[in-house]
């Protein structure tokens, strides 16, 4: 079952507003990352959790929070975020974090920032 | 530096032709991992196929092929026969040893129309 499921599909927040969004698979990888897509380009990672541990944080501004509260679990919790930021969040996982795996990608959440 | 170039931005077929989508990628490495993701109007990106760089063999999966010439420096990939369905923005991406974010480097993309 290559599974990764996300929620919200959509999200309508204010530049004041705290929100989260989840993802979860069950296919025992124990990477997982985050991307940000804006239309027409291709995804842009943000982070990367291998065993559970942050590995890679791509200079990504503090109002981006991840957490990863078990290997089948990622969110990202967003706080005070700026029009800019809307875009469509797209979370995947793989075997391994290493570039010779291939990533498995949810169906994104679609946020908009007011 | 590593790159990947899909030089189609936009390509559009009436269904039942067969279309090539072009990928030339840079890299110095010599083990090197590529890749081929689907993404239709729904936002997902379906990972269609990897490729390392020992294996040269061209794949096929039912109507998708995949031609991968190191000589060039190109991993191309077909549908023949195209129905509505491969209508999507397809992405070539790559992957090297050197690189130990494990970010994938993409390229912009091919729109994909197939017209009824």
């Amino acid at each position: 079952d290559t599974e990764v499921t996300q929620t919200p599909k959509h999200l309508v927040m204010g530049m004041t507003n705290k929100k989260s969004l989840k993802c979860e698979q069950h296919m025992g990888h124990r990477a997982m990352y985050w991307y940000k897509q804006k239309a027409k380009k291709p995804p842009e990672l943000m982070f990367v959790y291998s065993y559970e541990k942050l590995s890679i944080n791509e200079s990504v501004p503090s109002r981006f929070s991840p957490e990863c509260p078990n290997s089948s679990l990622l969110n990202l919790h967003l706080h005070a975020l700026q029009p800019e930021d809307s875009a469509l969040y797209l979370c995947a996982s793989s075997h391994l974090a290493g570039g010779s795996y291939e990533q498995y990608f949810g169906p994104g959440t679609r946020l908009t920032v007011t | 530096a590593q790159k990947v170039t899909q030089a189609q931005t936009e390509i559009s077929v009436v269904e039942k032709e067969d279309v090539t989508l072009d990928c030339v990628y840079e890299t110095r490495d010599t083990t090197y991992y590529l890749f081929w993701y689907k993404q239709p109007p729904s936002g997902e990106l379906v990972f269609l196929i990897r490729r390392n760089s020992f294996d040269e063999q061209n794949e096929i999966s039912g109507r998708y092929s995949w031609n991968f010439q190191k000589s060039t420096s190109s991993f191309n990939f077909t549908i023949t026969a195209s129905q509505v369905v491969d209508s999507a923005v397809y992405f070539c991406a790559l992957s090297d040893s050197v690189d130990s974010n494990y970010q994938l480097i993409w390229g912009a993309g091919t729109k994909l129309i197939i017209k009824p």
